[in-house]
């Protein structure tokens, strides 16, 4: 595609749910990488793909959090039994490869828990 | 359509002066700005934001200065160290419109020593 696609834009779920977030990035980049923004926050790394493998789970929250990759390219991101603490921004971002400093990031999924 | 721009894709500075990056944006509903920095091999970190409230703020030898009727804003680096050297991003998002990012594509700063 033409850039980095997530769904959905916005998300309300009920606190308890579970919700699916999805990236589908540029075609033919290699490194995938979902971030969360809290508003006043800092850019929060979750998780980080090269191909299909996640060398790197240790900004995962808590084991609500796991994320899967297939084929190199499209990746979900699940949050299970969803608490308030999880509002925030999710984005994905990708580039070429990990080692690459152009990074092209989607728009966001803003996920509201009430 | 991009909505946020960065024009000059590469930036060269001694050390010691003054880098300045530059962002245009299009849409007027954007009122909260953010600038990221991105290493290589390393995912991009949170630099400084400003909401459109303000026309400047600034964090150390950070500044970024907000041109709400010109959609322009930048980023000063003073004194700009070789440290510095990354790819820095804008972003722009209308936080009571869906909250969704708009990224530019970056401009890579190289401070010389």
């Amino acid at each position: 595609g033409a850039g980095v696609s997530q769904s959905p834009s916005n998300k309300v779920t009920e606190k308890g749910k579970d919700v699916e977030l999805r990236c589908d990035p540029i075609s033919g980049h290699t490194a995938l990488y979902w971030y969360r923004q809290s508003l006043g926050q800092g850019l929060e790394f979750l998780i980080y793909f090269q191909g299909n493998s996640a060398p790197d789970k240790s900004g995962l929250p808590s084991d609500r959090f796991s994320a899967e990759r297939t084929g190199g390219s499209v990746s979900t991101l699940t949050i299970q039994r969803t608490q308030q603490e999880d509002s925030a921004v999710y984005l994905c971002a990708s580039s070429f490869s990990w080692s690459s400093t152009e990074a092209f990031f989607g728009q966001g999924t803003r996920l509201t828990v009430v | 359509d991009q909505q946020v721009k960065q024009n000059s894709p590469s930036l060269s500075v001694q050390e010691g002066r003054i880098s300045i990056l530059n962002c245009d944006y299009t849409n007027s509903m954007f009122d909260y700005f953010l600038w990221y920095k991105k290493y290589p091999a390393e995912g991009p970190t949170f630099l400084i934001s400003i909401s459109s409230i303000k026309d400047k703020n600034e964090d150390g030898r950070f500044t970024v200065f907000l041109n709400k009727s010109a959609k322009h804003l930048s980023l000063h680096i003073v004194p700009s160290q070789p440290g510095d050297s990354a790819v820095y991003f804008c972003a722009a998002l209308a936080l009571n419109t869906g909250n969704q990012f708009y990224f530019g594509t970056g401009t890579s700063l190289t401070v010389i020593p």
